[in-house]
């Protein structure tokens, strides 16, 4: 089972527009990660936000966590074409010892 | 990019033989992960391994084992394969400080096909 779920599936915008995706999960977490994959090669990490953290930027991202609804959203801002890939939020759960849980992802497309 | 070489990238075998996965690390850490990826699954984790010989299951262990006899190697095997595991398979790496509260970085993954 999957324990974070990313929404929505898919996203397609403009290049210039901000993507936002969001990420729920159950049960209680350490952390929360964002990777971003792109086709044909392995996932990359982006971002780490542990459960007593509330915001976190780095770069054109930024990541929010909110552990009272179990849920997390990533922000592309001023998005471009390279920012084409699948995003997937994963869950390190306080009772999963040393196991991350991945969602289905986000496919995100960003148009020229 | 971290030092990780999966072999092969792809194969193609008959249901029934045996296949083994390579993973290779470069970075000297302690944690290493095989996960494979379906559509509509996300990535699920096989098994990981925590240091030398030492080894744990995953959410879906059945029909695959592992070794790691250094800490560069971590080998999947799929004693019979079947159809059904067909898919793509990464390795992961991450540091010493507990697997599931770093980062882990990827390899880019065996395209496996089974007939």
């Amino acid at each position: 089972s999957q324990q974070g779920e990313e929404d929505p599936q898919a996203l397609s915008i403009q290049e210039g527009e901000n993507a936002t995706m969001n990420c729920s999960y159950k049960t209680s977490i350490n952390n929360l990660q964002w990777y971003r994959q792109n086709s044909g090669r392995g996932l990359v990490h982006l971002i780490l936000i542990r459960s007593n953290e509330r915001e976190k930027h780095s770069g054109r991202l930024r990541v929010t966590l909110d552990t009272s609804k179990k849920s997390s959203s990533l922000l592309i801002t001023a998005s471009r074409a390279a920012d084409t890939a699948s995003y997937f939020c994963a869950t390190g759960a306080n009772n999963a010892g040393n196991m991350l849980t991945f969602g289905g992802g986000t496919r995100l497309m960003v148009k020229p | 990019d971290a030092g990780i070489t999966q072999s092969p990238r792809h194969k193609v075998t008959e249901t029934g033989t045996p296949v083994t996965l390579r993973c290779h690390q470069t970075e000297n850490h302690r944690y290493m992960y095989w996960y494979r990826q379906d559509p509509g699954h996300g990535l699920r984790l096989i098994h990981y391994s925590y240091g030398v010989k030492d080894t744990d299951k995953g959410e879906v262990s059945d029909g695959y084992s592992v070794s790691r006899s250094k800490t560069e190697d971590f080998l999947l095997t799929l004693e019979s394969a079947t159809s059904s595991q067909t898919s793509v398979y990464f390795c992961a790496i991450s540091e010493d400080l507990g697997g599931a509260r770093q980062p882990q970085h990827f390899g880019d993954g065996t395209r496996l096909s089974i007939l």
